[in-house]
């Protein structure tokens, strides 16, 4: 079965400052890698997502994730985050040789000062 | 389009009851997965539905069950509450239900039912 770990569980930043969220996944096999954010009060919303091809994705609001496959890792990134972007996030993966349900990381809890 | 729609938003139950959530999946979504999350687990996987059959399980007790519609439409039930059921219950819907297929297979959320058992 997958697993997913995001190493940081609340990150604080100061608005403009740069982000990197952790997700690291364990799988042998072809994995499909998603990130999702819940803002407070809001559900759950996608990101991004990798399925093949180029491993550095965009998606929306400026977010972006690399896709290492010799680490097992796709971490998410943003320049220069905003009081907006306060919400919790979230990795998944699942197999594309798999079933079609999600696995999830904890989460990582991320609060923009402004 | 609509999104993922669930009903109700909010409810509050009593141990020992049974509950039943809806959900109403995107315009053409055949594919319908049920998921827990609490502060304690996180988002875990309850089902998942296709065609109207159960395709995948989670590790949930029996007391959790579902069921899908000939429109898609799904439903799950929880028999006994216990004071840990106590969750938000999300659904979550897509189009093809197939992790390998070509084009990718997005998994679109719901708002989440909020389950509260006293």
């Amino acid at each position: 079965a997958q697993s997913v770990s995001q190493h940081n569980h609340h990150v604080i930043l100061s608005e403009a400052a740069s982000l990197e969220l952790g997700c690291n996944y364990s799988y042998g096999g072809t994995v499909n890698l998603f990130w999702y954010v819940q803002y407070p009060g809001q559900h759950l919303q996608l990101l991004l997502k990798y399925f093949s091809g180029d491993p550095l994705v965009k998606g929306i609001k400026g977010f972006e994730a690399e896709f290492i496959k010799s680490k097992f890792s796709f971490n998410l990134r943003k320049p220069s985050v905003q009081w907006s972007d306060t919400a919790e996030y979230f990795c998944a993966v699942n197999a594309q040789t798999g079933a079609n349900n999600l696995f999830f990381g904890t989460g990582t809890r991320l609060t923009v000062i402004p | 389009k609509a999104g993922v729609t669930q009903t109700p938003r909010y409810l509050i139950k009593t141990r020992g009851q049974q509950v039943t959530l809806s959900c109403s999946p995107i315009s053409g979504h055949r594919s319908v997965s049920w998921y827990q999350q609490t502060p304690g687990q996180g988002l875990q996987f309850l089902f998942e539905y296709f065609s109207e059959t159960q395709r995948n399980k989670g590790n949930f007790p029996g007391r959790f069950s579902g069921r899908q519609f000939s429109n898609s439409r799904s439903e799950m039930n929880v028999s006994t509450l216990e004071l840990g059921d106590s969750a938000l219950y999300l659904c979550a819907s897509s189009f093809l239900g197939h992790a390998a297929s070509p084009s990718g297979n997005t998994i679109y959320f719901g708002e989440g039912s909020w389950l509260t058992v006293v």
